[in-house]
């Protein structure tokens, strides 16, 4: 089955770092894109960026509001992604989720983590 | 404000067939291709149409998608409680770049 397991939520002050991570079982992580979207409490979807994989040269792109704050990294070898956020706001509170996908689905938002959750207080 | 536009509300009874639209513009729906996601409360978003009209494994052949020009809907014929859920349209925006979601409709099914 495939999975996404995201953790590294908390609570963090406003100008702090945090870095999430998200482990991904069920299928070989390695040929597919990551993303991480986020959703305030009561608020719509956001998209805050991706990485593609080796074959596409880890290509990545960010949401412009988090773009310059917030990276994205990749552990091909541990089935693993992780999000780096720094400066971070109370703008910034939400469940975060990641996403990937395999076969014609690799580089799309298919299968969804459950969310972990970031307050910036 | 989203950059692909959808009404805030539907609602049907059951057996009905609903329609939700997603309007966006050049750079991203007329360009490239629609993705539709539901949202039950409290959980997760999962994938329901990808590339406007495939449905994946497990998604009931009630739920279709369509796109024309710069706008994109997904139809829910046969309506049952369980849909009722938040539906989100995104799609990939070339002058960003980067994928935009819609604001979401909120389904009711009464």
């Amino acid at each position: 089955e495939v999975q996404l397991v995201e953790s590294g939520g908390g609570l963090v002050q406003p100008g702090g770092s945090l870095k999430l991570s998200c482990a991904v079982s069920g299928f070989t992580f390695s040929g597919s894109a990551i993303h991480w979207v986020r959703q305030a409490s009561g608020k719509g979807l956001e998209w805050v960026g991706r990485m593609r994989s080796k074959t596409d040269n880890y290509a990545a792109a960010y949401g412009a509001s988090v773009k310059g704050r917030f990276f994205i990294f990749r552990d091909d070898s541990k089935n693993t992604a992780f999000l780096q956020m720094n400066s971070l706001d109370t703008e910034d509170t939400a469940i975060y989720y990641c996403i990937s996908g395999q076969g014609e689905l690799r580089n799309d938002m298919d299968v969804w983590g459950q969310g972990t959750t970031v307050t910036v207080s | 404000q989203s950059v692909l536009t959808q009404p805030p509300s539907a609602s049907g009874t059951p057996g009905q067939r609903v329609t939700i639209s997603c309007s966006g513009s050049s750079p991203n729906i007329e360009r490239t291709t629609v993705n539709w996601y539901q949202q039950p409360p409290g959980m997760a978003p999962k994938l329901l149409m990808y590339r406007n009209n495939q449905r994946p494994s497990g998604v009931p052949d009630r739920f279709s998608g369509s796109k024309s020009g710069t706008s994109a809907s997904l139809a829910i014929s046969g309506l049952q409680s369980e849909d009722e859920a938040d539906y989100y349209c995104a799609a990939w925006d070339d002058s960003l770049p980067g994928w935009v979601f819609g604001g979401g409709t909120k389904l009711t099914v009464l």
